[in-house]
Order: structure tokens, then C-alpha cells, then sequence
């Protein structure tokens, strides 16, 4: 039971880059998520998913863009990284139907140069 | 949606029960009380959650006060495995969940 994976687990990048980094699970889970997390601001929503299609944005949706043409697979793209942009991204997935748990992935640690 | 306020750090000796307090005062009928815990390095990981009755799963006690204005997690036999950032989040639903900077755990030997 592979549950929810995430890569690169470490990125460097130099700004101005596009980068894109991947969450993929295997639960069928109807809602995806990504968060960022920094020293001293705890973990912040992004952007989140209900379902294949649809998406809405988090606290902190400027400079990501996310897509979800799969239940499985929810990608975050930075479309020009900054050095503002370096954190520890996690996603997460609920499943939907009354069920009010997120489970997380091990998380990307994101560095822009 | 509700403010949290939790201790910054807690000790807890191996074996005891860890009692971790969460002051969310302004919390509205609606909302849900949830825990999560950090360990280093490591996703969150769900603990466990409650809207006004008291809960118990194999992880933990959730114990709400009548009036809803606080709670405490209670992890009944702590081990070393328990050292952690625990997180007390209010919201209404559960998708755009706030992490604020939680309670470092720390269980000693």
C-alpha cells in the first residue's frame, strides 16, 4: 500500500525557473491538497482539490499554479521561482464522504538559488 | 475561523500520560477541534478530532469543555515515539485546515 508519495523529496532551482513538483496516491482519496511550511509560520494551505478538475486556491496561492486531470495526481507548479518560494512543500489527501482526516506525504524540501 | 493558543513546549516523562491543553476561546458552534502531530522531518500525521463530545481512538483522548472554549489531547502512556509538534487547529469542515506553530512535545526517558 504505497499511500501518497511526493517527488522529488529534494529540489534546488535557480529563480526565474519553472519547477513543478508531484503528489500522487494511491487511496482514490477525492480531495488533494498542497501546503507549505516555513520556520515560524507553520504549515500553510495553498491550494486544495475536490475532485479531478476542480481546484481552489489556499492562505497562500500567489506565484503556484495547481491541475488535477487525474484523481490520483495533483501537481504544483511554481511557473518563476523565487527565493520566497523556498520551503517544505506537503500534500495531502482526504477522502471525501464525512471523513475529515488529511494524510501527508513526506514532503519536498524546495531550495531557490 | 477560531484562533488557537497552545503552550509553546511541554515535557512529559516515558510512561505517563501527556496532557497537551488547547485554548481556542473563540470557537464557534460549527467548528471542528482537530489534532495533528509533527515529528521531525516527517508529514503531519492525524491524531484525532471532535465537534462537542469527548473522543477516544487508538491513538489518543480528545476532552472538549462543555462550553467549547478548550480542549486537551491525552496520549495515555507517552513513549519516545511521541516526541513531537502537536497541533491544536479550530475550522469550520476540514480542507482549508491552518497548522499554527503547535506544542513541541518532548517525552523523556
Amino acid at each position: 500500500d504505497a499511500g501518497i508519495t511526493q517527488s522529488p523529496r529534494y529540489k534546488i532551482t535557480e529563480t526565474g525557473r519553472q519547477v513543478t513538483l508531484m503528489c500522487h496516491q494511491t487511496w482514490s482519496h477525492s480531495y488533494m491538497f498542497w501546503y507549505r511550511q516555513d520556520l515560524g509560520h507553520g504549515l500553510r494551505l495553498i491550494y486544495y482539490s475536490a475532485a479531478a478538475d476542480i481546484t481552489d486556491k489556499g492562505e497562500v496561492p500567489d506565484g503556484y499554479v495547481v491541475s488535477r486531470s487525474k484523481t490520483e495526481n495533483f501537481p504544483l507548479t511554481l511557473e518563476s521561482a523565487t527565493r520566497s518560494q523556498t520551503s517544505v512543500y506537503f500534500c495531502a489527501s482526504r477522502k471525501g464522504q464525512g471523513r475529515l482526516e488529511q494524510y501527508f506525504g513526506p514532503g519536498t524540501r524546495l531550495t531557490v538559488t | 475561523d477560531a484562533k488557537t493558543t497552545q503552550p509553546t513546549s511541554m515535557d512529559c516523562a516515558e510512561g505517563r500520560a501527556a496532557n497537551l491543553p488547547c485554548n481556542h476561546s473563540t470557537i464557534s458552534g460549527n467548528e471542528y477541534v482537530y489534532w495533528y502531530r509533527q515529528i521531525h522531518s516527517q508529514g503531519p500525521q492525524y491524531i484525532i478530532h471532535g465537534l462537542k463530545n469527548n473522543e477516544t481512538n487508538e491513538m489518543a483522548s480528545l476532552i472538549i469543555t462543555e462550553d467549547r472554549k478548550s480542549s486537551t489531547l491525552i496520549l495515555p502512556h507517552a513513549t519516545l515515539r511521541d516526541t513531537a509538534v502537536y497541533y491544536c487547529i479550530v475550522r469550520t469542515g476540514a480542507n482549508n485546515l491552518f497548522f499554527g506553530t503547535g506544542t513541541r512535545l518532548t517525552v523523556i526517558p
